[in-house]
């Protein structure tokens, strides 16, 4: 199984900050891989695919790079409604698999 | 727009079972795969199963392998999580997902097991 390691576990950010989380794959994954925005009690909401193509309708803030195993997303200036948790997910192979989350925190 | 509805859940005992469906609209629902991933209280997102659009590809998760069976029904637009032999660990809130690269999600339907 592809294992996914997400970090940090949380960041303690304000509104205007850039915020950058990282996502290592254990072993390549080509661009097989998205980032979700998830907030409680909400449906999750795909921000990025491909590692780097911008889902319609996310903010331009919103940044996905990478390739092979090491991804990251960047949010440029963070915005209130940003405060949330934070997935990868990698679609390369099965069993699907998503890092442990990313919580963002004020 | 994509409109994804789970229901079916509920509170359960061990070794019990139930059905979950999902309801797609909005999409050409037969050409797409669809997913279900779960969230256990206080925990990340759990992939659960995978069914390809003509329902003829199934994949799941270790942990629901030979408990769980994913189907749908194309003329229906649905999507179902058939799960038996249930137990506390299968507590979750269930997320039915639109797409091979997890395009869009359903908002959940949580079910809860009791020991």
């Amino acid at each position: 199984d592809i294992q996914l390691t997400q970090s940090p576990s949380s960041l303690s950010a304000s509104v205007g900050d850039r915020v950058t989380i990282t996502c290592r794959a254990s072993q390549g994954i080509r661009n097989e891989l998205g980032w979700y925005q998830h907030k409680p009690g909400k449906a999750p909401r795909r921000l990025i695919y491909g590692a780097s193509s911008l889902q319609s309708g996310v903010p331009s803030r919103f940044s996905g790079s990478g390739s092979g195993t090491e991804f990251t997303l960047t949010i440029s200036s963070l915005q209130p409604e940003d405060f949330a948790t934070y997935y990868c997910l990698q679609h390369n192979s099965y069993p699907r698999t998503f890092g442990q989350g990313t919580k963002l925190e004020i | 727009d994509v409109q994804l509805v789970e229901s079916g859940g509920g509170l359960i005992q061990r070794g019990g079972s139930l059905r979950l469906s999902c309801a797609a609209s909005g999409i050409t629902f037969s050409s797409y795969a669809m997913s279900w991933v779960r969230q256990a209280p206080g925990k990340g997102l759990e992939w659960v199963s995978l069914i390809s659009g003509s329902g003829i590809g199934t994949y799941y998760a270790d942990s629901v392998r030979g408990r769980f069976t994913i189907s749908r029904d194309n003329s229906k637009n649905t999507l179902y999580l058939q799960m038996n032999g249930l137990s506390p660990e299968d507590t979750a809130t269930y997320f039915c997902v639109f797409g091979f690269y997890f395009d869009f999600w359903g908002q959940g339907t949580q079910v809860t097991v009791s020991s």
